[in-house]
C-alpha cells in the first residue's frame, strides 16, 4: 500500500531564512512524488514533481525538493522564505502516471516577518 | 492558461437531499478524478474516470455516489442522499493522458450538509 507521512503539522520560519518541510513515503516500485500548495479558500496548486532523473527537482516560486531513495524522503526546501509562502503544503505520491494521488496530512507553513 | 473549473463554489443542502457537483476539466484531458477534503483533514481520493467508465474508486465511494460525463465537457459527482459526514470540500482534477503525471485541480466546491 502507498502512504505518505508529513511528520510536522506546522513549521514556523522567519522571513529570509531557509525552510524545509519534511515528507517520507512508502510505495512499492518506483515512486512518483509531488508537492502541492493550498492557500486559504483555494484549490490545490502544483509546485513540483519527481518522476525520474536528477534527485534535486526545482519547481514554482523558488521551491525545490530532494528525492532520497535510501531514506524514502522527498523534503521540500526553499533557500529564503517569504511571508507569501505561508500556506498549507501537501506531499503526495502515486504509482503510475494516471493513478490516483495519495496525499500526506499536510504541513502548515507560517512565515513571520 | 487552461484550468479546471467547478460549480458551485459553495453548496448548502439538507441531510437526505441529492446534490450534483459539477466540474469542467481541461478540454484535451482524458482522465478525471474526484477528491474530497473534510475540514482540517487530508485530501482523500474518491474516484477516477477514463473512457467513460470508473477506473478506480475508494472505500468512501459507496452506492450513494456516482459520476458521469454527460456531454463530453462536464464531469459530475452526484451524492444521492447526503449525510452530515459528507460535508467537505470536493475537488475535481484532470490529467492529460498516459505519460503525463501532473493532475490539475479545480478550486473546489464546499458542500455543507445540515
Amino acid at each position: 500500500a502507498q502512504s505518505v507521512a508529513q511528520p510536522e503539522d506546522q513549521v514556523n520560519v522567519a522571513e529570509g531564512n531557509p525552510l524545509t518541510v519534511k515528507c517520507t513515503y512508502s510505495v512499492s516500485g518506483n515512486p512518483y512524488l509531488f508537492w502541492y500548495v493550498q492557500y486559504p479558500n483555494r484549490g490545490l496548486q502544483f509546485l513540483l514533481k519527481y518522476i525520474t532523473g536528477d534527485n534535486l527537482v526545482k519547481g514554482s516560486y523558488g521551491f525545490e525538493a530532494e528525492f532520497n531513495k535510501s531514506q524514502t524522503s522527498f523534503h521540500l526546501k526553499k533557500p529564503s522564505a517569504l511571508v507569501s509562502d505561508s500556506a498549507l503544503y501537501f506531499c503526495a505520491v502515486k504509482r503510475g502516471s494516471a493513478s490516483k494521488i495519495i496525499f500526506g496530512s499536510g504541513t502548515r507553513l507560517s512565515i513571520r516577518p | 492558461e487552461p484550468e479546471v473549473t467547478q460549480t458551485p463554489s459553495h453548496q448548502v443542502t439538507q441531510m437526505g437531499q441529492e446534490v450534483i457537483l459539477r466540474c469542467v476539466p481541461i478540454s484535451n484531458h482524458l482522465y478525471f478524478y474526484w477528491y474530497r477534503q473534510i475540514l482540517g483533514q487530508k485530501v482523500e481520493f474518491l474516484v477516477s474516470f477514463y473512457n467513460n467508465e470508473i477506473s478506480e474508486k475508494s472505500e468512501i465511494f459507496d452506492d450513494q455516489f456516482s459520476v458521469e460525463r454527460p456531454d463530453g465537457s462536464n464531469f459530475t459527482l452526484k451524492i444521492r442522499s447526503t449525510k452530515l459526514e459528507d460535508s467537505a470540500m470536493y475537488f475535481c482534477a484532470s490529467l492529460q493522458g498516459q505519460g503525463s503525471y501532473e493532475q490539475y485541480f479545480g478550486p473546489g466546491t464546499r458542500l455543507t450538509v445540515t
